[in-house]
């Protein structure tokens, strides 16, 4: 099955700074990449997503770019502020819609 | 976007004792819905795939007569969690997703405290 493997396990960073989450997976088959923002004891929200036929794709402050020969994509997210903060989940899925392995999260401070 | 509703949110019970949760799309039908488990600072794991009219799908490791799954309608699921003990404690999260798109929408989440 699908192995999706999240780092750095924390990040704290300047409000104004950049962040940059990096994730690996395993499957090659797998063509849809979400990105999920999630507050304590809250559903996880979609905040971006790209799919296999995209190497970048950008919405304001956040971009995510997915190199499929590495198999590896990466969530950057620019200019952050205090309420970015918040555990970040990247997850990979395939051809099976909705199934989605999680990678193992990133807890993102944003010190003011 | 597409709205889906998990009740109960918070729900204690006594070790020994079934408790369910109900997991609804609100505004479209949902063929297939995902059933998600959370423990404290870890990752979403999925548990289930629960098909519409059929059996669900288990994931690995995941006891299938423990983790009591229904989809009667396309708009409904439910995960009965029978003969609950203090370790089934978690986060159970449901997701659907809006055909076509692949993109997945998660209830608010029940947490679940066995005592």
């Amino acid at each position: 099955g699908e192995n999706v493997e999240q780092h750095p396990s924390t990040l704290s960073v300047q409000e104004g700074d950049s962040a940059v989450i990096k994730c690996t997976y395993s499957d090659s088959a797998s063509n849809y990449f979400p990105w999920y923002k999630q507050e304590l004891g809250k559903r996880p929200q979609l905040i971006i997503d790209i799919r296999s036929n995209v190497g970048e794709k950008k919405d304001q402050r956040i971009a995510v770019t997915l190199n499929k020969t590495a198999k590896h994509f990466s969530l950057h997210i620019t200019e952050t502020q205090p309420e970015d903060s918040a555990v970040y989940f990247c997850a990979a899925s395939g051809t099976s819609y909705g199934k989605l392995t999680f990678g193992q999260g990133t807890i993102l401070t944003v010190h003011p | 976007g597409a709205v889906v509703s998990q009740h109960p949110s918070r729900v204690i019970c006594k070790s020994g004792t079934s408790v369910k949760i109900e997991c609804r799309s609100l505004d479209f039908q949902a063929t297939t819905m995902f059933w998600y488990r959370q423990f404290p600072k870890q990752s979403l794991m999925l548990m289930a795939t629960s098909n519409e009219g059929s059996k669900a799908t288990y994931e690995q490791g995941v006891e299938k007569d423990k983790f009591l799954i229904n989809h009667a309608s396309l708009t409904l699921s439910t995960l009965t969690v029978t003969s609950a003990h203090p370790e089934d404690s978690s986060f159970y999260i449901c997701s659907a997703n809006l055909a076509g798109t692949g993109e997945l929408f998660f209830g608010e989440g029940s947490r679940l405290t066995v005592l």
